[in-house]
This record gives structure tokens, C-alpha cells and sequence, in this order.
């Protein structure tokens, strides 16, 4: 089956520093998803990417949908304490009976430092 | 954005006991849900995939007699685990989609269930 590898796995930052994580997968996805869970909740959806080489901002981050359909970056600039979770990267490849259906990377562990 | 509401957030119950989980579009239709399973620092899970008035689509290796799915309304979709035992204690979370955009809208996912098997 498809698979995510997101790297890095954990990470420990000091405030206002920038953060850079990424997914890649061996298959093409035809929409990125970058979503954030904080603990014990369900993830909340940060930014959509629809369209290869789409590059998109929501304030301090941003999310590139990579050109040959097969990775993803999300980027999160001058880190603040909330920033802290669990962040997820998953694709979705449209259409027949895949329809909907996300497939999630193993997430990385965002620890801000005051 | 839309709102999905999953109930109960916590439950404990006992060994060989069933529970019913609840997910709730609150402000939309939801043509599709989907259940999934988290253990602790791990990615989420898909368990299976509901279309209202349909069967349920079950993962590999996710046993549909022991996590029934019941989506009955564009609005509601259950999922219950029957016998539970120790090994069924995780996470639980639902997310919702509905008719649109590329490919259809978005999922958004309820706030999870902290079951718990004693």
C-alpha cells in the first residue's frame, strides 16, 4: 500500500526559531494535507495543497506541494510555545475507491522552548 | 470551518462489555466517514470507511464483527466495539467529508475518544 515517510520525527526548538519538516512517498498523491493535533484531540487541518508546485501560506506557515506529485514541505516561521504538537502530513489520491481516503505520515513532535 | 462533535471524549468500561462511539456533523452533510485508531505517539489509523445508507468499507486486518459502523444519516455514523478487551484501550477519532471541491471537501475530524478497557 501507498506509504508517507515524514521526517524529521521530533523536534526540539527554542522560541522564534523556524521549523521545516517533510513527507515524501513512493506514489503520487493528488492533495497534500498538512494538519496539527494538540494532546488528546483530533488533528485540525492547517493547510490543503491542491496542485503540484502549489505553494501556500497560513500566517506563519507555509506548505509546498512538491512538483513531481510525490512530496510535501510545511514550513513554520519565528516558533512561538503554542506551536507545540504533533504535526501530520497525509495525501489523498482522488477518484475510484481511494475516494477520500487520507493516508497519514508517522508525524512529528514539535517542542518549542520558551 | 466545519464542525464534527464524537462522543463520548472518555470511557471506561469493563472487559467483555460493548461501546458505542457517536460522530456528529454538526453543520454540514457528511457524505463519507471515516474511523480511525491512534495509539499513543503514533500515527492515526484508518479502520474503515462509511458512505450513509451503505456498508461500511473495513482496512485490512480490521475485524468488522468486533468494530460495527452504522451511518444511518448524513449527520450521524457509530461506531461500536463489541466485547471489548485491554487490547481495544486506544484513541478513537472520526473525521466527516462532504460533497465538493477537488475531490470533495476536506475531512475534519472530531476530537477523539479515550477508550479504556479494564
Amino acid at each position: 500500500g501507498q506509504q508517507l515517510n515524514q521526517s524529521p520525527q521530533s523536534m526540539f526548538i527554542q522560541e522564534g526559531e523556524d521549523v521545516s519538516m517533510n513527507c515524501t512517498s513512493s506514489s503520487i498523491f493528488n492533495t497534500w494535507l498538512w494538519y496539527k493535533q494538540d494532546p488528546g484531540e483530533g488533528p485540525v487541518l492547517l493547510i490543503a495543497l491542491y496542485k503540484a508546485g502549489e505553494l501556500t501560506s497560513n500566517g506563519r506557515l507555509t506548505a509546498q506541494f512538491g512538483i513531481t506529485r510525490k512530496d510535501s514541505f510545511l514550513n513554520i516561521s519565528a516558533s512561538i510555545p503554542s506551536d507545540v504538537g504533533i504535526y501530520f502530513c497525509a495525501g489523498r489520491v482522488s477518484g475510484g475507491t481511494s475516494y477520500g481516503k487520507l493516508t497519514f505520515g508517522q508525524g512529528t513532535i514539535l517542542t518549542v522552548h520558551p | 470551518g466545519a464542525v464534527v462533535s464524537q462522543h463520548p471524549s472518555r470511557v471506561i468500561c469493563k472487559s467483555g462489555t460493548s461501546v458505542k462511539i457517536e460522530c456528529r456533523s454538526l453543520d454540514f452533510q457528511a457524505t463519507t466517514m471515516f474511523w480511525y485508531r491512534q495509539f499513543p505517539k503514533q500515527s492515526l489509523m484508518l479502520m474503515a470507511t462509511s458512505n450513509e445508507g451503505s456498508k461500511a468499507t473495513y482496512e485490512q486486518g480490521v475485524e468488522k464483527d468486533k468494530f460495527l459502523i452504522n451511518h444511518a444519516s448524513l449527520t450521524l455514523s457509530t461506531l461500536t466495539v463489541t466485547s471489548a478487551h485491554p487490547e481495544d484501550s486506544s484513541f478513537y477519532i472520526c473525521s466527516a467529508s462532504g460533497v465538493g471541491g477537488a475531490g470533495g471537501t476536506e475531512a475534519f475530524f472530531g476530537q477523539g475518544t479515550r477508550l479504556t478497557v479494564v
